[in-house]
């Protein structure tokens, strides 16, 4: 079965520093996908990164990148030069096998990172 | 644009009423998903629709009734809920092809209180 762990319940880091975000996970399927969310309090499920599991470069989207390591089976997302706005619940994700016409995800149980001023 | 909205933002329904939660998204996106969160945790995936058809509900209880009247809506009925059925429940569209960047994109959800 699919899992996703993330490690740190909570986060803190001081605006306008680079944090990361820890995710790993299993799989025994050689085809995956990986997706970042965030969430702030207001409860939207942002979409961030994708990384897929036969991508040869790490994905980058403006200030959030992903530190993909396969072998190690781990996604950490790195976000640089923080912000106030980056206050919010972080989760991976992992997106499963193919199921019929549409694929289900596998979420983490989320980083809670708090940006201070 | 990735835009997926739900109405009502907030709702606050007694056991014995009956609502709707609606979801739309003009993305051309061929799969739909209600799920389920609550607070400090992640979604829980209720039901998949895809291509207007039913394809997954996750043992959800039948006081929960989806409908996906076209490819651009879905409805979730409520009906004779419980407390803890209480929750942000989330909308999602994906374009629902079997290519490795199928995204799920969210709406803002609605946050359902039951008394």
């Amino acid at each position: 079965a699919q899992k996703i762990t993330q490690t740190q319940p909570g986060m803190f880091v001081q605006e306008k520093e680079a944090v990361t975000l820890d995710c790993t996970y299993d799989t025994s399927d050689p085809s995956y996908g990986l997706f970042w969310y965030k969430q702030p309090s207001s409860g939207e499920m942002i979409f961030l990164i994708y990384q897929g599991s036969y991508d040869q470069q790490n994905a980058t989207e403006g200030r959030y990148s992903l530190n993909f390591q396969k072998a190690r089976k781990s996604a950490n997302l790195v976000i640089s030069a923080s912000q106030l706005g980056d206050s919010a619940m972080y989760f991976c994700a992992m997106r499963e096998p193919y199921s019929g016409s549409a694929r289900q995800l596998t979420f983490g149980s989320g980083t809670q990172l708090t940006v201070l001023p | 644009d990735t835009e997926v909205t739900q109405t009502p933002k907030h709702l606050v329904m007694g056991m014995t009423n009956k609502k709707s939660l609606k979801c739309e998204q003009h993305m051309g996106h061929r799969a739909m998903y209600w799920y389920k969160q609550k607070a400090k945790k992640p979604p829980e995936l209720m039901f998949v629709y895809s291509y207007e058809k039913l394809s997954i509900n996750e043992s959800v209880p039948s006081r929960f009734s989806p409908e996906c009247p076209n490819s651009s809506l879905l409805n979730l009925h409520l009906h004779a809920l419980q407390p803890e059925d209480s929750a942000l429940y989330l909308c999602a569209s994906s374009p629902g092809t079997p290519a490795s960047t199928d995204t799920q994109y969210f709406g803002p959800g609605t946050r359902l209180t039951v008394l």
